[in-house]
């Protein structure tokens, strides 16, 4: 069965320290990869994603993510966090059946906290 | 402003009642989608539509049902039938056309059955 595991649910880290929030999915079928943003009491916001082309993808707020298919990976990075990246973040997979289906698979979400 | 709008932001039931959250959208997707959250489990699928008039089930269907009988409009109600309903309630929707097709996200609905 497909699945997507954040193995971290909370991760503390300094203000303008780096930061990675991991990913793993399982799955027979090739995939697209999301990252998405959740600030408390809010919807999701679409951060980046991967769906061909350059494994490395980036987001225009400093945040990126590389695709790494042999250890079935999408790792979330920032090379220096703000208190204003204090938030949850989920992983999710699109599988690629080739047909219509459009269903996402979440991950349960990593607690990014960042301290002053 | 394009986007999708959830209504209302929050919602408060007696349990034995059934209660309609609304989600809209005027991006011109054709398919909507809506997800439960709970801490720690992140999101579940409910329900998905593709077009007007079709609707499939998701992983946690039961005691919820749905309608799309305009694009723009994909109401869920939660029944009785629900035996755990306080939850996070997430519209989304896409283009659902390709490899490129992304979901986008309302601002959601929490629900609380007192």
């Amino acid at each position: 069965a497909q699945s997507v595991t954040q193995l971290d649910s909370q991760v503390p880290v300094f203000e303008e320290a780096p930061v990675e929030l991991r990913c793993n999915y399982s799955s027979s079928v090739s995939v697209y990869l999301f990252w998405y943003v959740q600030y408390p009491n809010q919807g999701l916001q679409l951060l980046l994603k991967y769906l061909s082309g350059s494994t490395l993808v980036e987001s225009i707020n400093g945040f990126e993510a590389e695709f790494n298919k042999s250890q079935t990976s999408f790792h979330l990075r920032k090379p220096s966090v703000h208190i204003s990246d204090t938030a949850e973040y989920f992983c999710a997979v699109r599988l690629n059946y080739g047909g219509a289906t459009n269903k996402l698979i979440f991950g349960t979400g990593t607690l990014l906290a960042v301290q002053p | 402003d394009g986007g999708i709008t959830q209504s209302p932001k929050y919602l408060f039931r007696k349990e034995g009642q059934n209660v309609t959250l609304s989600c809209e959208q005027n991006l011109n997707h054709d398919a909507m989608y809506w997800y439960r959250q709970d801490p720690g489990q992140g999101l579940r699928l409910i329900y998905y539509s593709q077009i007007v008039n079709d609707f499939q089930k998701g992983d946690i269907a039961e005691g919820y049902s749905v309608s799309r009988e305009k694009k723009e409009s994909f109401p869920l109600t939660v029944t009785s039938a629900q035996k755990n309903p306080t939850a996070f309630y997430l519209c989304a929707s896409s283009m659902a056309r390709g490899v490129t097709d992304t979901q986008y996200f309302g601002p959601g609905t929490r629900l609380t059955v007192l």
